[in-house]
């Protein structure tokens, strides 16, 4: 079964600093690009970082772009969030994409990890 | 303009069809994708490349687009199906993915 599993949210105080994981199992981790996709309370979803298969390519939504560092290793994918503003508080989704490289076609979620940006 | 638009929210009867919008000019090169998603609940993929379905889920959801616009269909509405549901696009010149703002059904 594949399945994706996240951890390091929490409370964090405004300009400061977390690093989400996503563990992953089920798969040949590096034959698919790895997303990070946000939802903020009660609303919509949000793309935030894709990483390639083979963790050479990133990409980065604007708003996150220079704060946010996605990365990746043997079974894992990171998301480093820095300099952190009330409004990136949301549940942070890690999703595996299709293919090694970004589409969008994101077949399956973890359960998500909440970061509450708050002083 | 890289957004996609959806209607807030849509309502059906149990057992009747439903059909939720997604627009953009994006769509006008690129494909749709959609997303349901349940209270409480992550993301499920739906519908790619316009219309095809992952395995596992069922023939009355399908999908189309024409134009700028994407169309997700429920054929014979279920009330399990309520929730919110999502389409998305993959902007290729700019490497982006561009979520709509979600339309949330109602199964009367």
């Amino acid at each position: 079964d594949v399945q994706l599993l996240e951890s390091g949210g929490g409370l964090v105080q405004p300009g400061g600093s977390l690093r989400l994981s996503c563990a992953s199992s089920g798969f040949r981790f590096r034959d698919y690009a790895m997303a990070w996709v946000r939802q903020a309370p009660g609303k919509g979803l949000q793309w935030v970082s894709t990483i390639s298969g083979s963790g050479g390519t990133t990409h980065y939504a604007d708003l996150v772009k220079g704060r946010f560092t996605v990365s990746r290793d043997f079974s894992n994918t990171y998301l480093q969030l820095t300099n952190l503003r009330a409004e990136d508080t949301a549940v942070y989704y890690c999703a595996k994409d299709s293919f090694p490289t970004l589409t969008g076609w994101l077949g399956t979620w973890g359960q998500g990890t909440l970061v509450t940006v708050s002083s | 303009s890289s957004e996609l638009t959806q209607d807030p929210a849509v309502s059906v009867a149990l057992g009747q069809t439903v059909r939720i919008t997604c627009q953009g000019d994006i769509l006008s090169s690129y494909s749709a994708t959609w997303y349901q998603q349940k209270p409480g609940q992550a993301p499920i993929f739906l519908i790619y490349f316009d219309k095809e379905r992952p395995s596992g889920v069922p023939d009355r959801f399908s999908g189309s687009r024409s134009g700028n616009k994407a169309s997700l269909t429920i054929t014979g509405a279920l009330a399990e199906d309520e929730g919110d549901y999502y389409c998305l696009s993959h902007d290729s010149t700019s490497d982006r993915l561009i979520f709509g703002g979600g339309t949330k059904m109602a199964v009367l």
